[in-house]
C-alpha cells in the first residue's frame, strides 16, 4: 500500500530533551516536506526537500532540523524542544513539483507533540 | 503576498444543503489551487484542484469556482452529507510550494 508513515504518533516530552520524528514514504517520491498544524493557522511548512541531500527552509524553520540521507526517509529533529513547539506535525511527499503546477501531496497520519 | 485567506473558520450545514468555503489570495503568480480534506485523526488528502486558466471544475458533489480577476476561489459542496464533516483547507502553489489557508471546520447535521 502506497503510504507515508510517521513515528511516533503521540509524544509528550519536556523542554530541552532532543527528539526525532521519523517519516518514511514508499512511493519513490522526490519531494518531501514537514508541516505543523495549529488551530486558526492552518498548515505551515517547516522544511522541505527536493531530493536526497537537498533541503531548504519553509516558513517556520526556527528550532527544527531535517536531513535527507535516503530518498524514502525525512526525519524531523528538535534539538531543544520548547513549549511553543507543541503542535500537530505532518510529513508529506509527492513527485517532484514543477514550476507549472504542483503534484498531489500525500500526507502521513500526523504526530501530536506536547512539550511540557 | 504569500498568504491565502480562508473563511469561514467554521460552518454548520443541514444535510442536503450547500456548503460554501471561500479563499482569497494576493500573489497573481500562484499557478495551482488545490483543496484538501482532513478527517479527525488523519492527514489531509487532496479533494479537488484547479488551475487559473479554468473558471470552474466539478467532481461529483464538489465544485471549485475560480475568479481570477477577483483573486478568489471557493469550494461548493452540493447535497452536503454528514460524512462530509471534516476540516477543509484551500491552498495555492507558487513554484511548486503549497501555501495553505487557515482551514474551515465543516459540520453537516443529519
Amino acid at each position: 500500500e502506497a503510504q507515508v508513515t510517521q513515528n511516533p504518533r503521540y509524544l509528550i516530552t519536556v523542554t530541552g530533551k532532543k527528539l526525532t520524528v521519523t517519516c518514511s514514504q514508499n512511493m519513490n517520491h522526490e519531494y518531501m516536506s514537514w508541516y505543523r498544524q495549529d488551530p486558526g493557522l492552518g498548515l505551515r511548512q517547516i522544511y522541505y526537500s527536493m531530493n536526497v541531500e537537498v533541503t531548504d527552509k519553509g516558513d517556520v524553520p526556527e528550532g527544527y532540523k531535517v536531513s535527507r540521507k535516503e530518498k524514502r526517509n525525512f526525519p524531523l529533529i528538535l534539538e531543544s524542544p520548547s513549549p511553543n513547539q507543541t503542535s500537530l506535525y505532518f510529513c508529506a511527499s509527492s513527485l517532484i513539483l514543477s514550476s507549472v503546477g504542483a503534484n498531489e501531496q500525500f500526507f502521513g497520519p500526523g504526530t501530536r507533540l506536547t512539550v511540557l | 503576498q504569500q498568504q491565502v485567506k480562508q473563511s469561514p473558520q467554521s460552518l454548520i450545514v443541514q444535510k442536503g444543503g450547500i456548503s460554501i468555503i471561500n479563499c482569497a489570495y494576493e500573489n497573481t503568480a500562484f499557478d495551482y489551487f488545490p483543496w484538501y480534506q482532513q478527517f479527525p485523526g488523519k492527514g489531509p488528502a487532496l479533494l479537488i484542484a484547479i488551475r487559473p486558466d479554468v473558471s470552474e471544475k466539478k467532481e461529483g458533489r464538489f465544485t471549485i469556482s475560480f475568479n481570477k480577476s477577483a483573486k478568489q476561489f471557493s469550494l461548493h459542496i452540493m447535497d452536503s452529507q454528514p460524512g462530509d464533516s471534516a476540516t477543509y483547507f484551500c491552498a495555492a502553489s507558487l513554484t511548486g510550494k503549497l501555501i495553505f489557508g487557515q482551514g474551515t471546520t465543516l459540520q453537516v447535521k443529519p
